[in-house]
């Protein structure tokens, strides 16, 4: 069946730097994209949502950028510190209010 | 303002048991979605609940069920477990009536270990 899916399992940067995590979908039909966070023992935490509709969009040190025509979905993380570090999943959603399709996420490791 | 909220935070059963957990959603929140979550994996979609019906499924048997309540909290049932279904069970809750989108906020989770 269509998925979501990730480029890397594991993504290793230094402090300060700028941290860029992949993610590949299948299903043209997805219309709604949504980047979690996940440290050890806690549920997903939102980071960022953007609509089919849109390519681009910002929050507070991350930006998420959304390309239909290859269908690959980045989140980029500016000045990226100690507690960035986590596992990081993006998600699609059809039609609106409905189930989430998780990719098999990213670790991302901060060295000091 | 309370966060979802899961019970209990770990449970040991044994193959062929069966289990309730249990979830209270973000207040105001009147949908709540469970997904399990294997180890290393990303969280799979299991059911959602609102207006106290089962309104999708995902690729999950008959053995697990559900329930929401009047009050919008929900219980997950899996009959006959598995070894196989160990895992992180996960509740998740949003409000149908808000924006367009789907914002899902996560509990902490449930980790069932099967023996």
């Amino acid at each position: 069946g269509e998925s979501v899916g990730l480029h890397l399992p594991t993504l290793s940067v230094q402090e300060g730097d700028n941290s860029i995590i992949n993610c590949a979908y299948s299903n043209s039909a997805s219309d709604y994209f949504i980047w979690y966070k996940q440290e050890s023992g806690k549920g997903p935490q939102f980071i960022i949502d953007i609509r089919s509709n849109m390519d681009k969009r910002q929050g507070q040190r991350v930006t998420v950028l959304l390309n239909k025509t290859v269908k690959h979905l980045s989140l980029q993380i500016a000045a990226t510190q100690p507690g960035d570090s986590a596992v990081y999943f993006c998600a699609e959603s059809r039609g609106g209010r409905r189930a989430l399709t998780f990719g098999s996420g990213t670790r991302l490791q901060v060295q000091p | 303002d309370a966060g979802v909220t899961q019970s209990p935070t770990h449970l040991i059963k044994t193959r062929g048991q069966q289990v309730t957990l249990r979830c209270s959603p973000k207040s105001g929140h009147d949908t709540v979605s469970w997904y399990q979550q294997a180890l290393g994996q990303g969280p799979q979609f299991i059911f959602q609940y609102y207006e106290e019906e089962e309104r999708q499924r995902g690729n999950f048997p008959d053995r697990f069920s559900g329930h929401q309540f009047p009050n919008y909290s929900s219980e997950l049932n899996v009959n006959a477990l598995l070894l196989g279904d160990s895992a992180l069970y996960l509740c998740a809750s949003s409000l149908e009536r808000g924006l367009s989108h789907n914002e899902q906020f996560f509990g902490p989770g449930t980790r069932l270990t099967v023996l």
